[in-house]
């Protein structure tokens, strides 16, 4: 399975950017980088995902270095409703299955 | 639409009995997945059904199992419970098997092992 490491916490200033960085050295040609959130009490929730190339969307943008081995997610202008814990997943293939392997991923807190 | 529903929310068990939890999908979602949530471990993943058959399977011993109606819901079951089954399982559904950009989760289910 590919790995995931990512720093267990990071604060942000409400309004401004906040930026969760993910390693994923070992990861395989073939494989997605998935980002969820799980906001207190909740199940996670879906935000963005990639291959190669940059990506962005109503909640967030995604970069993906060009060797693959890291990635970004941008949250341009944080709330506090975006105080949540953040996953980094690398969708894993082994034997013809497929599944997500979660990291422990990073609390961030959006301060006011 | 309604989201994914779990039953039940809190359930508490002692060593030795097994238990069942369900899911009911999105309305239209076809695949069923069951993640594991402990503090130590985070989150982990149980097994995804899809058409009523078992698609993937994580690395969980035998104790714990599953099945899916045709109807799309899903129950997990986990016999001979452990003090380390405490945990939050959490379901979740999307459309088709290993959309996981249209994964949606479940409040999931909080158990406790006595």
């Amino acid at each position: 399975d590919a790995k995931t490491t990512q720093p267990p916490s990071m604060d942000c200033a409400e309004g401004r950017a906040a930026n969760l960085p993910c390693n994923h050295s070992t990861i395989s040609g073939n494989e997605y980088v998935y980002w969820y959130r799980q906001i207190h009490s909740q199940g996670p929730q879906y935000i963005i995902h990639g291959l190669k190339n940059n990506e962005t969307n109503e909640m967030a943008s995604l970069i993906i270095t060009e060797d693959r081995k890291s990635s970004t997610l941008i949250l341009p202008h944080a709330t506090l409703r975006d105080t949540a814990v953040y996953y980094c997943i690398v969708r894993s293939s082994q034997g013809g299955s497929e599944k997500l392997v979660f990291g422990k991923g990073t609390k961030l807190t959006v301060n006011p | 639409k309604a989201g994914v529903t779990q039953t039940p929310r809190y359930l508490i068990k002692t060593r030795g009995q097994q238990v069942t939890l369900s899911c009911s999908p999105i309305s239209g979602h076809r695949s069923v997945s069951w993640y594991q949530q402990t503090p130590g471990q985070g989150l982990q993943f149980l097994f995804e059904y899809f058409s009523e058959t078992q698609r993937n399977k994580g690395n969980f011993p035998g104790r714990f199992s599953g099945r899916q109606f045709s109807n799309s819901r899903s129950e997990m079951n986990v016999s001979t419970l452990e003090l380390g089954d405490s945990a939050l399982y959490l379901c979740a559904s999307s459309p088709v098997a290993g959309s996981y950009n249209e994964q949606f989760f479940g409040p999931g289910t909080r158990l406790t092992v006595l």
